[in-house]
């Protein structure tokens, strides 16, 4: 198994508050992703860092930022949580090589009441 | 917009017989196709993958099939075991800045084994 830990694994927060979900990964992987799940829809893609302080958007990052000051940690914060971003999120990491395919980490399960 | 799509959100197969799961996909861009297996309270798990220049894969029990011109690609599991009860995701890959890769999911077909 790939070595991507999440953090944490669950949390329940109120609707305003901000959250911070942190991804770590011992892979020493280029890339690293942020994904969310959510019935109906599979995962979506949130953000993603091609390398240290560089992240880009990806298809769904209204409400949501990341930091990667470090190669194994990215960081995807919620500024003031709302209830739409209830969901299932999971960290994933790649490699430069082309062929490699993404490796996802085990998710963290966020309800905002 | 739907760019990739799994039309069916389950299917029942029985223990020992083949089971078919369906993947539809608009943009021809798209240059590899994977099919990631989960299991519930755990991430995806990477299961095979398809170069878009093949029409075949296979690995053990599991067979992918791809056709560009229908844009259409087939996950085949032939024997099917208990343990292959899970959620299929099939997935389609662009690359976007500096070789990033960005993964876009079917919704999911719910795949249950019964012995």
């Amino acid at each position: 198994d790939a070595g991507i830990t999440q953090s944490p694994r669950h949390k329940v927060t109120e609707t305003g508050t901000p959250v911070t979900l942190r991804c770590h990964q011992t892979e020493n992987h280029r890339y690293m992703y942020w994904y969310r799940q959510d019935p109906g829809h599979g995962l979506r893609l949130i953000h993603y860092s091609y390398g240290v302080k560089d992240t880009d958007k990806g298809e769904v990052s209204d409400g949501y930022s990341v930091s990667r000051s470090k190669t194994e940690d990215f960081l995807l914060t919620l500024e003031s949580a709302t209830s739409s971003q209830t969901s299932v999120y999971f960290c994933a990491i790649s490699e430069v090589y082309k062929n490699t395919e993404a490796f996802f980490g085990q998710g963290t399960r966020l309800t905002v009441v | 917009d739907q760019q990739v799509k799994q039309n069916s959100p389950s299917l029942s197969v029985q223990e020992g017989r083949i089971s078919i799961l369906n993947c539809d996909y608009t943009n021809s861009m798209f240059d590899y196709f994977l099919w990631y297996k989960k299991y519930p309270a755990e991430g995806p798990t990477f299961l095979i993958s398809i170069s878009s220049i093949k029409d075949k894969n296979e690995d053990g029990r599991f067979t992918v099939f791809l056709n560009k011109s229908a844009k259409h690609l087939s996950l085949h599991i032939v024997p099917s075991q208990p343990g292959d009860s899970a959620v299929y995701f099939c997935a389609a890959r662009g690359f976007i800045i500096q070789g990033a890769q960005k993964l876009v999911f079917g919704q999911g077909t719910r795949l249950t084994i019964n012995p």
